[in-house]
């Protein structure tokens, strides 16, 4: 089976830095990917890592170990419109995506 | 380009009555998939089409749900008999490739279910 596991909330200040640990166990594993979910809103893709080491968008990072299961998100200069659901996912066999349960960051002035 | 576009974006239906949801992807992506959104809880697949032929629906409730993708565009996602326990967001997502190049899904604005 697979499974994903993150923080259920995060809450951090405004231009902080925050990160949003992500392990995972899975059967079949070609790569991590970052989703962005506002209230009401879809889900938004932020960053792939298919291999280790870190990957760097804009104020965004996100890192990957696959040896350890286990990956992370880096906001930096955090905004108040950062305040959203943050899910990691799973790309596994067949290019099934499997989400985690997200991680509900509150970005506070 | 266009995204995802899905239909009805709300519906309120009382147990034991059936809906269909309409998705139609981005066009040119040939996997389509269907996630069913819990409130507080992170997405699940349902089920995943990769042109019209299905490539996994290992978690769709068989016995109640149902999802056709004819001509391998349009898809509908059925529930028939409906539970108070299938409340939740229904998202439809494509991808050019399978999982996407990149792990990237484009993902609609989803269809809100609830269920009385």
């Amino acid at each position: 089976g697979q499974s994903l596991e993150q923080p259920s909330e995060v809450t951090a200040v405004e231009g902080a830095i925050v990160q949003i640990n992500c392990t995972y166990q899975t059967s079949g594993f070609y790569g991590l990917s970052w989703y962005q979910q506002h209230d009401g809103g879809a889900p938004t893709f932020l960053s792939y890592n298919a291999l280790d080491g870190l990957e760097e968008t804009g104020r965004f990072s996100s890192f990957l170990s696959r040896s350890d299961s286990y990956g992370y998100l880096l906001l930096q200069e955090l905004q108040m419109k950062d305040s959203a659901s943050y899910f990691c996912a799973v790309k596994g066999t067949g290019g099934k995506l499997i989400f985690g349960q997200g991680t509900e960051l509150s970005v506070k002035p | 380009e266009a995204g995802v576009a899905q239909s009805p974006r709300y519906k309120i239906i009382e147990k034991r009555q059936s809906v269909a949801f309409w998705c139609n992807p981005i066009s040119g992506h040939a996997t389509l998939y269907w996630y069913q959104q819990i409130l507080g809880q992170g997405p699940k697949l349902l089920i995943q089409f990769q042109n019209n032929g299905v490539v996994d629906d290992s978690q769709l409730p068989k016995d109640r749900f149902s999802a056709e993708r004819l001509k391998g565009v349009d898809s509908t996602l059925k529930i028939q008999p409906a539970k108070l326990e299938d409340s939740a967001v229904y998202l439809c997502a494509s991808s050019h490739l399978s999982g996407g190049a990149s792990g990237e899904l484009f993902f609609g604005e989803g269809s809100r279910l609830t269920v009385l």
